[in-house]
């Protein structure tokens, strides 16, 4: 989707937090945002996912700009598993539609 | 535990000879979806079914074709594959109720075009 933008690549040290930000300037009032992570030769996996207040799960925190313009994904402890490619979707509200934004490659540092 | 299956995880054609790939699902879930990922690229939807309702995506090429026979199954035809089909095809599935329910993934079918 050319409407949600993510940096290409990002890097962080092991047990550290790591925030990695999405950019959905365009997104509709109702759609939801939500972040899937991938492995090589693997299949998406779901992370989290929000529409306006901010979410939590054992996986990862989600915090959502008020505008909603923006969100965050939020690692609290990065850990070597967590390398992967992470990308935030625009979940179409109309539908049943995942668009999916350019991902973000997260390298992890022992 | 197998939950999104897609065989096979590799196919490799022939330009221009019809290809199909498959995907089936123990999770009972009315929405299926098929996604198209080249290489260093996001997945790209190509169309979905809820139920036995087909939604296309407009930029979809007319070359895709899908079939859904029974809730468990789903497939992909490529009726005439080019070279810049090949790509990563992606299977996935969710629970009605719009996008408020997070999508399960299957492990993908890579397509090779000679």
């Amino acid at each position: 989707d050319a409407k949600t933008t993510q940096p290409n690549s990002m890097e962080s040290n092991e047990e550290e937090p790591v925030h990695l930000p999405c950019n959905h300037s365009t997104i509709s009032g109702t759609d939801y945002i939500h972040w899937y992570r991938q492995l090589p030769s693997q299949g998406p996996e779901y992370v989290i996912h929000g529409l306006t207040s901010n979410v939590n799960n054992r996986m990862a925190s989600l915090a959502i700009a008020e505008d909603r313009k923006s969100s965050t994904l939020i690692l609290h402890r990065a850990t070597l598993r967590d390398a992967a490619v992470y990308y935030c979707i625009r979940a179409s509200s109309t539908g049943n539609q995942f668009y999916f934004g350019t991902g973000t490659s997260l390298t992890v540092i022992p | 535990d197998a939950m999104v299956i897609q065989n096979p995880r590799y196919q490799v054609t022939q330009f221009g000879k019809p290809v199909t790939l498959s995907c089936s699902q123990t999770l009972n879930h009315n929405v299926m979806y098929w996604y198209q990922q080249k290489s260093s690229q996001a997945p790209k939807l190509l169309f979905h079914y809820y139920d036995k309702d087909f939604n296309n995506e407009a930029d979809t090429p007319d070359n895709f074709q899908s079939r859904r026979p029974n809730t468990s199954f789903c497939f992909l035809d490529i009726r005439s594959p080019g070279l810049g089909d090949a790509a990563m095809y992606l299977c996935a599935t969710s629970r009605p109720g719009g996008t408020f329910y997070e999508q399960y993934f299957g492990p993908g079918t890579r397509l090779t075009v000679t």
